[in-house]
């Protein structure tokens, strides 16, 4: 199974400040019929189902505001937060879809300072 | 508003059997490649069963075998039948749904909130 190793496990930021996550697959994601790179971040908030933020690494799902961005290709990815705001305090996590057996990030959890 | 809610966890015995239900709502069921993935305490996501449009299954290497997945498109209802539970099934299961509609590309645009599932004596 491809293992992903994200980092950093938390991250305490000021308002306004930006949030970088890094997300590391021990295999390649361009993988398959599609020619992106096979991976989701998501956002999870304490009694909130997760929420898609981005797929094919660096499209920005419906509705999710223009301050969150994707980046990288192959095995190396990475999530940005610019301006982080109030809201944005959750636990982020990378999921790779290449195949059939998914695996997952172990999460960074983002809060205030 | 698609919503996905998941029910039938519990505390059950090792060697028990339990069936969990996910009740979706929202969108065109059928069309959906559906996913049952969980979360054991202290540890990372794991991906559990999947099964595509057309009712073909599959299932993680920890649990193939006892665990099966399967969906009931007039009842828009996906299920997961778990057998011979162990300690380490112990975990909150979520469904989740598929973003493109009769696509395999498995990135999640909807979760449930999740089922509690513990396996003690």
């Amino acid at each position: 199974d491809i293992v992903m190793t994200q980092s950093p496990d938390s991250l305490a930021l000021s308002l306004g400040e930006r949030a970088t996550i890094k997300c590391k697959s021990s295999q390649s994601l361009l993988c398959g019929s599609h020619n992106g790179n096979h991976l989701a971040w998501f956002q999870h908030k304490p009694g909130q189902p997760r929420k898609l933020l981005i797929y094919w690494a660096s499209t920005r799902h419906s509705g999710v505001p223009d301050r969150f961005s994707g980046s990288g290709s192959g095995s190396d990815f990475t999530l940005t937060i610019n301006s982080l705001q109030a809201e944005d305090v959750a636990v982020y996590f990378c999921q790779q879809y290449c195949g059939d057996r998914l695996t997952f990030g172990g999460g960074t959890r983002v809060e205030i300072k | 508003e698609v919503v996905l809610v998941e029910s039938g966890g519990g505390l059950v015995q090792p060697g028990g059997s339990l069936r969990l239900s996910c009740s979706a709502s929202g969108f065109t069921f059928s069309a959906y490649w559906m996913h049952w993935v969980r979360q054991g305490p202290g540890k990372k996501l794991e991906w559990v069963s999947r099964i595509n449009s057309d009712g073909i299954t599959i299932h993680a290497d920890s649990v193939k075998g006892r665990f099966t997945v399967s969906r009931d498109n007039a009842r828009n209802t996906l299920y997961l039948q778990m057998s011979s539970l162990r300690a380490e099934d112990t975990a909150v299961y979520y469904c989740a749904k598929v973003a493109e509609a009769y696509t395999s590309w498995a990135y999640f645009d909807h979760w449930g909130q999740g089922t509690p599932v513990i396996v003690s004596s």
